[in-house]
């Protein structure tokens, strides 16, 4: 299956400082990334679809100030939380496309990041 | 009609036996249905996959049995091993271009050794 890369893995941070997270396709371009936000012993939550050359696409709820995604290249997409704030602490994955034959999109997962606010 | 209802919340398997997840969903849009493993601390991997026209896929010691008249979809681990234990995540997809997924709940696998 196609790789996807996170780093950092995790990362510990002062309340009001910015964090930035990169995820990259090591062995595939990704025309579409996703970065999704996961609670303990919870579903996944789709938080924004990444598209290289274009705006991110933000779920219902997400604050896109504070969630910053950069998607600069086919292997590359960054996700900056401005100003974060302990509610912020939570496990990042992301996610990079293939389209598959078939016509099918799969979703290849990253390894995650664990951020933690203090 | 987004939802995907995933049962059990969490299981208890035997070494050796049959672990059995189920997820069943309304959109009749869906046409993508992959399963994910996820262990603790570790970012969701790809299982195995079907298309509706399929009504069972078999790779190795995993099986998605599909029904499309039942709108409902399930895996089985045969065989069910101690390194099985994780949580799984079925998911369901839009026609190709749509990209998005959307997850059931999780099932929490543990297989007694």
């Amino acid at each position: 299956g196609a790789v996807v890369s996170q780093h950092p893995s995790w990362v510990i941070c002062k309340s009001g400082t910015s964090v930035k997270i990169e995820c990259r396709s090591l062995d595939f371009q990704a025309t579409t990334m996703f970065w999704y936000r996961q609670f303990p012993k919870q579903s996944l939550m789709l938080m924004a679809t990444s598209n290289e050359g274009s705006k991110a696409t933000y779920e219902q709820g997400v604050e896109k100030d504070k969630f910053l995604i950069n998607h600069a290249s086919l292997t590359l997409s960054t996700l900056t939380v401005t100003s974060a704030h302990p509610e912020d602490s939570s496990f990042y994955i992301c996610s990079g496309m293939v389209w598959t034959s078939g016509g099918a999109d799969t979703q290849y997962f990253g390894p995650g990041t664990r951020l933690t606010v203090l | 009609q987004q939802q995907v209802k995933q049962s059990p919340q969490s299981l208890i398997v035997q070494k050796g036996g049959i672990s059995i997840i189920n997820c069943a969903y309304e959109n009749t849009a869906f046409d993508y249905f992959p399963w994910y493993q996820q262990f603790p601390g570790k970012g969701p991997a790809l299982l195995i996959a079907i298309r509706p026209d399929v009504s069972e896929k078999k790779e190795g010691r995993f099986t998605i049995s599909f029904n499309k008249s039942a709108k409902q979809f399930s895996l089985h681990i045969m065989d069910s091993q101690p390194g099985d234990s994780a949580t799984y995540f079925c998911a369901a997809s839009w026609p190709a271009g749509t990209y998005k997924y959307i997850f059931g709940t999780g099932t929490r696998l543990k297989v007694l050794a």
